[in-house]
């Protein structure tokens, strides 16, 4: 499987934007790019996901490399809700029902 | 709507004992995925039933670890004779459909100490 690396922590304060990257060298042509996100104490939630082309949606943005080696998840005006660990996941086009997580990166919000 | 719930919240047991994890999916969605998430670590992909029939096992990681599903409902992850190791969180997810596996929802989790 493809691998991923992600910073393991990022600080930001809140009402400012934050970028998230993820670097996946050996992504493959059919893998789908995911970020979940997980609260303290609670399961992960789904937050976005894409192939090639940047994708927009009410939680954040995701920006896709031209080689798609790396990618960047972006929150437009960080809440102290948004402290969790967000994972960067990849899954193949035959099997993205198994997203294997690695360790995330843990996102501390300053007020 | 009533969200992906899962039962016990919290589960100590005594080293050899088996343990039967439940959980209940959001009403209509149709694939359901059970993870595991041993302390400061990632989720690890166990298994995921397509309604009732369980086409990839390859997660699951010894044979005393088992999992059903009543059609479009309720599964129970089961694990036999258990092993120090086997204590972790227990996550369980399901999503509308395969094709929209990419957007799963997942419960809060069974927290598994084996003593």
């Amino acid at each position: 499987d493809a691998k991923t690396t992600q910073p393991n922590s990022m600080e930001s304060n809140e009402e400012e934007p934050v970028h998230l990257p993820c670097n996946h060298s050996t992504i493959s042509g059919t893998d789908y790019i995911h970020w979940y996100r997980q609260l303290p104490s609670q399961g992960p939630e789904y937050v976005i996901h894409g192939l090639t082309s940047n994708v927009n949606n009410r939680m954040a943005s995701l920006a896709i490399a031209e080689d798609r080696k790396s990618s960047t998840l972006i929150l437009h005006r960080a809440t102290l809700r948004d402290a969790a660990v967000y994972y960067c996941i990849l899954s193949s086009g035959g099997s993205n029902y198994k997203l294997t997580f690695g360790k995330g990166t843990l996102l501390t919000v300053n007020p | 709507g009533a969200g992906v719930s899962q039962s016990p919240s919290n589960k100590v047991t005594e080293k050899g004992k088996d343990v039967e994890l439940r959980c209940d999916p959001i009403s209509g969605h149709t694939a359901l995925y059970w993870y595991r998430q041993r302390l400061g670590q990632g989720l690890e992909f166990l298994i995921y039933f397509q309604g009732n029939s369980a086409p990839d096992k390859s997660g699951l990681p010894s044979d005393r670890f088992s999992a059903e599903r009543t059609g479009e409902s309720v599964s129970t992850l089961t694990i036999q004779r258990t092993q120090q190791e086997d204590s972790a969180v227990y996550l369980c997810a399901s999503s509308f459909s395969l094709v929209l596996s990419y957007e799963q929802y997942f419960g809060p989790g069974t927290r598994l100490t084996v003593t």
